[in-house]
């Protein structure tokens, strides 16, 4: 099983409506991550959250919201999708202890496309 | 203008041919410096990372950095098919917050 598991893999909705992204990892890492992924744009960070109390805005947090419900599970929320939210969108872990390397563990993304 | 530009290509080239993918960054505060490979329908993985100014190798990669004209590159010797990937160079400051910055990202694609 991967360490950082992402649901749906593939999520197609329509303008308007409610979606949650979820996120789990297996690796015990108090430190998560959301990114959103565009060609030509690379990866922008959405939202992280070093410990279940603490949440913080990234790069491009508007239109989106974020739930730590628990070390292993962080969820993702577009409130109401807009088509240029089409995306890639990659949930990331990391280990304080590895600060230097600035290594993240991602997992395997969740695309979706807002109609 | 972005912190961190990266050419996005796409980059082909024969198998056993040498690749220069490079970055430049705009912020001398930066001082970690970081290569993530991303094969298709995958996740960024780490390759590699340096630390200020210098080179770093591993195998058939080389990673190197220049503080002074704040340029990073990464070198691949005899590139093979599996090297087909897209790379994305990242960088953050001295306080490690997992904020990266990412380039865009190149797309590399080593022929048979």
């Amino acid at each position: 099983d991967a360490d950082v598991t992402q649901t749906p893999r593939n999520r197609i909705t329509k303008t308007g409506k409610r979606i949650m992204l979820e996120c789990s990892q297996t690796k015990g890492h108090d430190r998560m991550y959301w990114y959103r992924q565009d060609p030509g744009l690379g990866l922008r960070l959405i939202y992280y959250s070093f410990d279940v109390k603490d949440i913080n805005k990234g790069e491009i947090s508007d239109g989106y919201s974020v739930s730590r419900q628990a070390q292993a599970k962080f969820s993702l929320s577009l409130e109401s999708a807009i088509p240029n939210q089409t995306a890639l969108y990659f949930c990331a872990t990391s280990d304080p202890g590895l600060a230097g390397t600035g290594e993240l563990f991602f997992g395997e993304g969740s695309r979706l496309t807002v109609l | 203008q972005k912190e961190v530009e990266q050419d996005p290509g796409p980059l082909s080239v024969p198998e056993g041919a040498i690749v220069s993918l490079n970055c430049t960054y705009s912020n001398s505060a930066f001082q970690y410096f970081m290569w993530y490979r991303q094969y298709s329908r995958k996740g960024p993985e780490l390759l590699m990372y340096t630390y200020s100014s210098g080179n770093k190798e591993d195998g058939r990669f080389t990673a190197q950095v220049d503080k002074s004209s704040k340029y990073i590159s990464l070198f691949i010797r005899d590139s093979q098919p599996s090297d087909s990937a897209t790379y994305l160079c990242a960088t953050h400051g001295s306080s490690n917050t997992g904020k990266l910055i990412f380039g865009q990202g190149t797309t590399l694609q080593v022929k048979p």
